[in-house]
C-alpha cells in the first residue's frame, strides 16, 4: 500500500531534550516536506527536501533540523524542544514533475513539550 | 511568515445546501491547491490548478484559479454529511515548491 509513515504518532518530551520524528514514503517520490499545524494558523511548512541531500527552508525553520540520506526517509530533528514547538506536525511527498502537485501527507505526529 | 487569508473560518450548513468558500493572497501564486482533512488525518488534495482563470471540477467540487493568480475559491454542490471536515487552500509560486497553506475554513453540515 502507498503511503507515508510517520513515527511516534504521539510524542511528549521536556524542554531541551533532542528528540527525532521520522517519516518514511513507499512511492519512490523525490519530494518531500514537513508541516507543523496550529490551531487558528493552518498548515506552514517547516523545511523540504527536492532529493537526496537536497533540501531547503520553508516558512518557519527555526529550532528545526532535517536529513535527507535516502529518498525515502525524511526524518525531522529537534536539537533542544521549546514548549512553542507544540504542535501537530505532517510529513509530504510527492512527485517532482513540471506542474504536478499531489502531496500525500502521512498521518501527523502530535508532540508536547512540557 | 506568509499565509493565505482564507475565508469563511468556518461554515455550518444544511444538508443540500451548496458551500463557497475563498482563498486570497497579496502574492502571485503559479499553482493553488484546495485539500480537505478530516479530524485525525492529514490532509487529502482535491483540487489543483495550474492556469490563470482555469475552473476545475472533481465530482461535486469545483474551483477557479483566479485571473490575478492571487485567489482562488472553492465551491461544494449539494452538501453531504461526509463533506465535514476543514478545507485548506494552498499556494505555490513560481520556480519554488515552497507551499504556503491558508488558514482553513471549518465545515459542519446539519442533517
Amino acid at each position: 500500500e502507498a503511503q507515508v509513515t510517520q513515527n511516534p504518532r504521539y510524542l511528549i518530551t521536556v524542554t531541551g531534550k533532542k528528540l527525532t520524528v521520522t517519516c518514511s514514503q513507499n512511492m519512490n517520490h523525490e519530494y518531500m516536506s514537513w508541516y507543523r499545524q496550529d490551531p487558528g494558523l493552518g498548515l506552514r511548512q517547516i523545511y523540504y527536501s527536492m532529493n537526496v541531500e537536497v533540501t531547503d527552508k520553508g516558512d518557519v525553520p527555526e529550532g528545526y533540523k532535517v536529513s535527507r540520506k535516502e529518498k525515502r526517509n525524511f526524518p525531522l530533528i529537534l536539537e533542544s524542544p521549546s514548549p512553542n514547538q507544540t504542535s501537530l506536525y505532517f510529513c509530504a511527498s510527492s512527485f517532482l514533475l513540471a506542474g504536478y502537485n499531489e502531496q500525500f501527507f502521512g498521518p501527523g505526529t502530535r508532540l508536547t513539550v512540557l | 511568515g506568509q499565509q493565505l487569508n482564507q475565508s469563511p473560518q468556518s461554515m455550518f450548513i444544511q444538508e443540500g445546501e451548496d458551500v463557497s468558500m475563498n482563498c486570497t493572497s497579496s502574492s502571485i501564486f503559479n499553482t493553488w491547491l484546495w485539500y480537505k482533512q478530516d479530524p485525525g488525518e492529514g490532509p487529502v488534495l482535491l483540487i489543483a490548478l495550474y492556469k490563470a482563470g482555469e475552473l476545475t471540477s472533481n465530482g461535486r467540487l469545483t474551483a477557479q484559479f483566479g485571473i490575478t493568480r492571487k485567489d482562488s475559491f472553492l465551491n461544494i454542490s449539494a452538501s453531504i454529511p461526509s463533506d465535514v471536515g476543514i478545507y485548506f487552500c494552498a499556494g505555490a509560486q513560481g520556480g519554488t515548491y515552497k507551499y504556503i497553506f491558508g488558514t482553513g475554513t471549518r465545515l459542519k453540515v446539519l442533517a
